[in-house]
């Protein structure tokens, strides 16, 4: 039940375009759900966190799309650049608990 | 303001060795946290602390202990590495319940 399910695992884009990437939990008692950016040779950044009371949260060309009643978020990429190639991670965390769950990772290519 | 601070950056032990790896951070963070990260399998919480004083177990604690020096300073130690504590480490700090995570750059450890 504290599992975070991610896909795809990896995920090739063109410069331009879209890209998705789904994550799905169990827990009910989440209440936070961050997105992390991570370089080669780098920790995971925040890139962009939502709460369960929106639907959706836009920040510049990410967007993270929330589904309570089906227990499922998602982050679109808009307009995907190179510079965006990276793994991307979905995490969750309950208000009580200490512990971020993450999904295990997607790593993104946007081809030139 | 330099964040979340790891050393060593990377590391090779033989098997049987015994090594401590050191974070810091100078946010003034109440929590820090422990992960190993390898491939396919997300970030996994070995240890973390609440606050000052206290440590807890996370997903993955065996063969690891911790110490939470002082509020800046939560160490991690291998009393005797095994080849299957091969990983990438990451000490990460949040400021509250539900909040941001910032990482360190990352510890590269092989055990031989």
């Amino acid at each position: 039940q504290q599992q975070v399910k991610q896909s795809p695992q990896s995920l090739i884009v063109q410069k331009g375009g879209i890209s998705i990437i789904n994550c799905a939990y169990e827990n009910t008692a989440f209440d936070y759900f961050p997105w992390y950016q991570q370089f080669p040779g780098k920790g995971p950044a925040l890139l962009i966190a939502i709460r369960p009371d929106v639907s959706e949260k836009k920040e510049g060309r990410f967007t993270i799309s929330f589904n309570k009643s089906a227990k499922q978020f998602s982050l679109h990429i808009m307009d995907s650049q190179p510079g965006d190639s990276a793994t991307y991670f979905c995490a969750a965390k309950g208000h009580y608990g200490q512990n971020f769950v993450f999904g295990p990772g997607t790593r993104l290519s946007v081809l030139p | 303001n330099a964040g979340v601070t790891q050393t060593p950056k990377f590391q090779v032990l033989k098997t049987g060795q015994s090594m401590t790896l050191q974070c810091a951070q100078d946010m003034n963070h109440n929590s820090m946290y422990w992960y190993r990260q390898d491939p396919g399998m997300g970030l996994r919480l070995i240890y973390y602390s609440a606050s000052e004083g206290t440590t807890d177990k996370g997903e993955v604690p065996n063969g690891y202990n911790v110490s939470r020096l002082n509020k800046r300073e939560f160490s991690l130690r291998l009393e005797s590495a095994a080849p299957s504590q091969t990983s990438v480490y990451f000490c990460a700090s949040i400021v509250r319940i539900n909040t941001e995570a910032f990482f360190g750059q990352g510890t590269r450890l092989t055990v031989v």
